[in-house]
């Protein structure tokens, strides 16, 4: 496809259960991104992927989080045991840049983002 | 840390007037800075980047500065119209792994 696709776009689940969020990048892109945006608030960044190395996870809230993204393509972030503090709409970006001494600038292109509500 | 701030946090104009938006950021060692639309229910559309190393970039009716020591940003939206009504995020990355780090946003409102 053309763009990020991210999947489900809604999502409702009870407190406690666990949750698994889908993002498909931009073909060819070896950086991904997932944030995290409360309402009325900016994203808050969660963890990094360059290709399937998981290089930066200083965002995730907690260990009930996790991000993986096993052949460098596609990606899920898993939060177990929810809790309602979690509602938010999780975003993923991805971009082209790869090498940390490019300096690249290249955008990050984001999906439309799953809403996650926690009863 | 990095801190982003967006001042206002909501305009209403009428239409046909210049938008004017703010972006300030506490650590001027940034890569680059990034301004995004958001249209409610939807993620964010990238309108322009500046490199750290250039002062302006210009895509149609809209213009963005940055002025790198002083820590702030604005972005320019001529003759604007009813479609421009978003709220518009600005984004600095100062990580070289490029996560970014967003202001809360500008919501704007542009009426007929």
């Amino acid at each position: 496809g053309a763009g990020v696709s991210q999947s489900p776009r809604y999502k409702v689940a009870k407190r406690g259960q666990d949750v698994a969020l889908r993002c498909d990048p931009i073909s060819g892109h070896v950086s991904l991104f997932w944030y995290q945006q409360a309402l009325g608030q900016g994203p808050e960044f969660l963890t990094y992927f360059q290709n399937e190395a998981q290089l930066d996870k200083s965002g995730l809230p907690s260990d009930r989080f996790f991000a993986e993204r096993p052949e460098g393509s596609v990606s899920t972030l898993k939060i177990q045991r929810t809790q309602q503090e979690d509602s938010a709409v999780y975003l993923c970006a991805s971009s082209r840049e790869f090498d940390r001494a490019q300096f690249s600038n290249q955008p990050q292109h984001f999906g439309d983002g799953t809403r996650l509500s926690i009863l | 840390k990095q801190e982003v701030t967006q001042i206002p946090a909501a305009l209403s104009v009428p239409e046909g007037e210049n938008l004017v938006l703010n972006c300030s950021f506490t650590d001027s060692a940034i890569y680059n800075l990034q301004w995004f639309r958001q249209d409610p229910g939807k993620g964010l559309t990238s309108l322009l980047l500046i490199q750290s190393s250039q002062r302006e970039q210009t895509s149609g009716r809209l213009n963005a500065s940055l002025d790198k020591s002083s820590g702030r940003s604005t972005l320019y939206i001529a003759a604007s119209q009813p479609g421009d009504s978003a709220t518009y995020l600005c984004a600095v990355k100062d990580d070289s792994w490029g996560k970014l780090q967003f202001g809360a946003g500008t919501q704007v409102v542009v009426t007929p």
